[in-house]
């Protein structure tokens, strides 16, 4: 089964924190992404990555960057968080070829206070 | 531009009904991928199902069928034989152009009522 791990399903920050949110999988797949959700608004892309060192923004860059050093592994970064940040941050994987299914993590619901 | 669209904010069915969740897609690429995620209240979103709009026929997965009608750009989620556990947000998703990016619709929140 494929599994997609993010560090933490809560956090609590101040603004202007700078924010880490990790994301892992283990399938090896290419492709890694980060969405907001909030209600009403469904999923939103933040950022996605094609391979690693590689990154491409998606609908609402504003605010966020990404790092991706591995293969596996992609940060979320809130370089200085604020309270209109705060909400329900999912993180996906999928392969470049077939379907292109993306598995998703469960979750870090992130309150800036 | 690519749109989703999920006009059913809340949906109720009796247990062991069945009942059809609407979507709508909008796009003029003629290669695209549709999908179907679950999010039950934990928050994981779970892959239930996927037609790619070249296939002649609707995928089906268990209780999960997706009705797909090319010209009417609908791709519709049918429960058959509705459970307590179906409980949960249910989100439209569509795959298309050479970034792999998915859009999604607002999402429907299913209640099975016993």
């Amino acid at each position: 089964d494929v599994k997609v791990t993010q560090s933490s399903r809560y956090l609590v920050k101040r603004t202007g924190e700078k924010v880490f949110l990790e994301c892992v999988q283990d399938m090896d797949h290419e492709n890694m992404f980060w969405y907001r959700q909030d209600p009403g608004l469904g999923l939103r892309l933040i950022y996605f990555s094609y391979d690693v060192k590689m990154k491409e923004k998606g609908d609402i860059p504003e605010g966020y960057s990404v790092s991706r050093e591995k293969k596996e592994r992609f940060s979320l970064i809130l370089e200085s968080a604020s309270t209109n940040q705060t909400s329900m941050y999912l993180c996906a994987s999928s392969r470049s070829w077939m379907k292109n299914i993306q598995y998703f993590g469960a979750g870090t619901r992130l309150s800036v206070l | 531009a690519q749109k989703i669209t999920q006009t059913q904010p809340g949906m109720f069915v009796q247990e062991k009904e069945a009942v059809t969740l609407d979507c709508t897609y909008d796009t003029s690429d003629p290669s695209y991928g549709l999908f179907w995620y679950k999010q039950p209240s934990s928050g994981e979103m779970i892959f239930l199902i996927y037609q790619g709009s070249y296939d002649q026929q609707n995928a089906t997965e268990g209780r999960y069928s997706l009705n797909f009608q090319k010209a009417r750009k609908s791709a519709n989620l049918v429960i058959s034989a509705s459970q307590l556990g179906d409980s949960a947000m249910y989100f439209c998703a569509m795959r298309v152009g050479p970034g792999n990016q998915f859009y999604f619709g607002t999402g429907t929140s299913l209640t099975v009522i016993p």
